[in-house]
């Protein structure tokens, strides 16, 4: 009965290389994000959906490509890696303020 | 631009010491407040919220957080902290668009 779902929980890919990591609720929500934390923890949102459409993009590079196929999943699609690009990822979803967050996607780059 | 300052980056305390950190926010509109907390190793989660109402909110826990719309705060409280409230804790704010703006976070260190 897991609210907010990500696979995988651990990816490492070398550089170059082109992942995807999932993302589901299930909650019935309309809005969900993706939050990017660096190693010295600090979050900062990079996308946003709405019903399927695109709300918030926070100037992040073109190789970042979220896909939203229906309200309940979002999905991140990460071309030609970069070392910079390890991070963990975190998936959210709300209906109003209050977000509910997954746990997490931990990508490392090497 | 909406912003979040969270001034006490490492606390570290003994159990049953009392616990404040502090949050400050700068947004001249509604805003609505969190507090969140991550566990070593794990997701967040919502301690407590601020949308209108009574200033001073109570969340689980045992936390509470008050804000003062003069001072622009939201700072979180617990009387009396245990150990296995060893986390790092998000003051973040909602600022239209529910797009959450996230402080830099705290970590607590609770040496019991």
């Amino acid at each position: 009965d897991t609210a907010v779902s990500q696979t995988p929980k651990y990816l490492v890919t070398q550089m170059g290389n082109d992942k995807s990591i999932k993302c589901e609720q299930n909650l019935g929500h309309d809005t969900m994000y993706w939050y990017k934390q660096d190693s010295k923890k600090f979050l900062k949102i990079m996308f946003s959906y709405n019903n399927k459409e695109l709300i918030i993009n926070e100037t992040v590079p073109n190789r970042f490509s979220p896909k939203s196929p229906d309200k309940a999943h979002l999905n991140l699609h990460i071309n030609s890696l970069e070392l910079g690009d390890s991070a963990v990822y975190f998936c959210a979803s709300s209906r109003g303020s209050e977000q509910y967050f997954g746990p997490g996607t931990r990508l490392t780059v090497t | 631009a909406q912003s979040v300052s969270q001034h006490n980056h490492h606390v570290i305390l003994s159990e049953a010491a009392s616990l404040e950190l502090g949050c400050n926010y700068s947004y001249g509109g509604t805003v609505n407040l969190f507090w969140y907390v991550q566990y070593p190793g794990q997701h967040l989660q919502l301690l407590l919220k601020y949308f209108s109402g009574d200033p001073l909110v109570k969340g689980i826990k045992g936390f509470e957080a008050e804000f003062i719309k003069s001072k622009f705060s939201f700072n979180l409280r617990k009387p009396s902290v245990q150990w296995s409230d060893t986390a790092e804790y998000f003051c973040a704010v909602n600022a239209g668009f529910q797009k959450l703006v996230f402080g830099t976070g705290t970590r607590l260190l609770v040496s019991p």
